[in-house]
């Protein structure tokens, strides 16, 4: 069964550092988002993406975060200078058709530390 | 702004027990409501997703219903396991905001054996 696959699996930054989160989609959807979940706390929505373009962020997407799919695989999400609350897990998904009755579906995360 | 609220926070049964787990939202116009399974320091599982037409959903030892017009949900976990321990997370999607999913805060379970 087609899965959305997220690496790495866990990366250690350090404060101001940039990261690059990467997601594999599932390869006939066109929907993509990223949810964080700080740890001990809820799954919160960031972004979501269709057509090359940003449809909707959250107060939380500032301009720190960029995302961006560079290829007609990967779709990436960038922290151009991490704080130590960035520190959470990353979630992917995607979902294929404009129907917003349809599910979207996660990939495993990323657990980010910055230190 | 949908708000998504689950109780209780944490449970613990013994084994072979049936067990209800709740979820409140408070705008009842939405697309979809769907309810995840997350063992600690995992991912998302899907377990189930009942559309904003139907009343309920079933799957093995699973039932989740929908009353969109009271905007509760109920996920009935039949002859619990231990391994059913785990954080279930409940998640709507709602007409008026956008299309993403808003979570609930999830019940954690624990099944003793």
């Amino acid at each position: 069964e087609p899965e959305v696959t997220q690496t790495p699996s866990h990366q250690v930054t350090q404060m101001g550092q940039e990261v690059i989160l990467r997601c594999v989609p599932i390869s006939n959807h066109l929907y993509f988002y990223w949810y964080r979940q700080i740890l001990g706390q809820k799954v919160e929505f960031l972004v979501s993406f269709y057509n090359n373009e940003i449809s909707e962020k959250s107060e939380i997407f500032d301009d720190q975060f960029s995302v961006e799919r560079p290829d007609g695989s990967n779709f990436t999400l960038k922290i151009r200078s991490t704080k130590l609350e960035d520190s959470a897990m990353y979630f992917c998904a995607s979902r294929t058709s404009a129907f917003k009755g349809e599910t979207q579906y996660f990939g495993p995360g990323t657990r980010l530390l910055v230190l | 702004k949908q708000e998504v609220t689950q109780i209780p926070a944490a449970l613990s049964v013994p084994e072979g027990e049936n067990l209800v787990l709740n979820c409140s939202f408070t705008d009842s116009a939405i697309y979809n409501l769907q309810w995840f399974r997350q063992d600690p320091g995992k991912g998302l599982t899907s377990l189930l997703l009942i559309q904003s037409s139907q009343r309920e959903q079933t799957s093995g030892r699973l039932n989740a219903s929908l009353d969109k017009s009271s905007g509760r949900s109920t996920l009935y976990i039949a002859a619990s396991q231990p391994g059913d321990s785990a954080t279930y997370l409940c998640a709507v999607m709602s007409r008026n905001y956008g299309q993403n999913f808003v979570f609930g805060p999830g019940t954690r379970l624990s099944v003793l054996p």
